[in-house]
Order: C-alpha cells, then structure tokens, then sequence
C-alpha cells in the first residue's frame, strides 16, 4: 500500500523568500502520480502541481517547482518569491490508478 | 460554470439519523471520489467510481455507502452516522478515465458534526 509523509507541520516563510515543503513516499511499483494541492483558509482544494513518475524532468508551474528524487522516493515543493496568497495547508499525494494518498499536510504561513 | 457542487455545506446530526450529502459535477467527467479530511490525518479516501455504476472502496470505506446511477451525480449516504463520522467531507472528480491520475476538481466541502 501507498504512504505518503510530510514531516513538516507548520512552516513559515518572509513574503518574497524561498520555501521548500518535504513531502516522502512509499510504493513498490513504478509507474505512479504525484500531486502538491494547496488548501487556502477557504477550505477549497487546489491542484498546484503534478508529476509523472516516469518522467524525469521535474515539473514546474510558475513560482512552483518540484525536486522529485524516485530512487529516495522523495517529491518536495520549492515555492520562489512567496507571496501572502500563498498561506495555506499543502497537502502531497500519491495514486496507482484510481485511489488516492494524501499526507497530513503542512501549513505555510507567508509572513509580511 | 464548470465545477463540482455539494450539498448541505454545513450540517448537524444525531446518532443513528440517516443521511445523504449530495455531490454533482457538470464537465461530464467519469471519474468522481469522496474523502473525508481529519486534523493531523490529511484527506483519506472513502469510495471513488470510475462510471455510471462502478465503484470501489477506497481507504476508509466503513458506514458509508455510495451509489451512481447518473454520470453527473455520486451521493455519499450515512445509514447510520456515529460520533467518528464527524469530519470534513469532499467531493471531487476527474476527466481521466485512469482514476485519479489526471487533475481532480474538488467541492467546496462538506461539515459534517455527529453528536
């Protein structure tokens, strides 16, 4: 069975800085999903960003990256030039097929 | 407007009063799932369908039951609610005909207390 664990629960980070949430994982197969969704004080659910574990490359959206290591099973979200928008819960996720694993989440609070 | 809508956002309940929170979607997607999300426990799966009239139990599938008998609509049902049951619920759904792999779209959420 999948496991997905964030190790960080609350992390805080100045407005315009750099922050990294760890995110690591646990499967034996090889080809799966992984997933960043951010979770604002709305409680909406949002996709950041998302990787294939075949792919290599590391995904990137905007300000969001990842640095996806499969032989350390380790899937971190690198968030450049932190914005107040970006407080919120951030939760990793893995899937097979069809179902999903989230983590605990950690809580980012972007400080002014 | 595409999106995933639920319904009741907030409810209160008594042990043993079945219920029904209501989740429909309107971007004709096959895929949709249900999860619950608990402090310190993140969002764990309790079903997912992959079509009308498939489904599957997920992570934590005990006192629930779901059904699909329309694309647009996958009804979580409480026959019995307990205490434990008290939670944040979500509905999501998928294009992706390979289940969870593609982006899922979530509802804004449903607050379920137990008393």
């Amino acid at each position: 069975a999948q496991t997905v664990t964030q190790s960080q629960p609350e992390m805080s980070v100045q407005e315009a800085e750099t922050v990294t949430l760890s995110c690591t994982y646990d499967t034996s197969e090889s080809n799966y999903y992984l997933f960043w969704y951010k979770q604002p004080p709305s409680r909406q659910m949002i996709l950041v960003i998302r990787q294939e574990a075949y792919k290599q490359q590391n995904a990137t959206e905007n300000r969001f990256s990842v640095n996806f290591q499969k032989a350390a099973k380790s899937f971190s979200l690198k968030i450049s030039d932190s914005q107040l928008g970006d407080t919120a819960m951030y939760f990793c996720a893995s899937t097979l097929y069809n179902d999903m694993r989230f983590g605990a989440g950690t809580r980012l609070t972007v400080k002014p | 407007e595409a999106q995933v809508t639920q319904n009741p956002r907030y409810l209160i309940t008594v042990t043993g009063k079945k219920l029904t929170v209501t989740c429909s979607q309107n971007m004709n997607h096959e895929y949709m799932s249900w999860y619950r999300q608990d402090p310190g426990l993140g969002l764990r799966q309790i079903y997912y369908s992959m079509n009308v009239e498939v489904t599957d139990k997920g992570d934590v599938p005990e006192g629930y039951k779901v059904s699909r008998k329309e694309k647009r609509n996958f009804p979580l049902i409480l026959e019995s609610p307990s205490p434990n049951q008290t939670s944040l619920y979500f509905c999501a759904s998928s294009l992706s005909t390979t289940g969870g792999r593609g982006e899922q779209y979530f509802g804004p959420g449903t607050r379920l207390t137990v008393t």
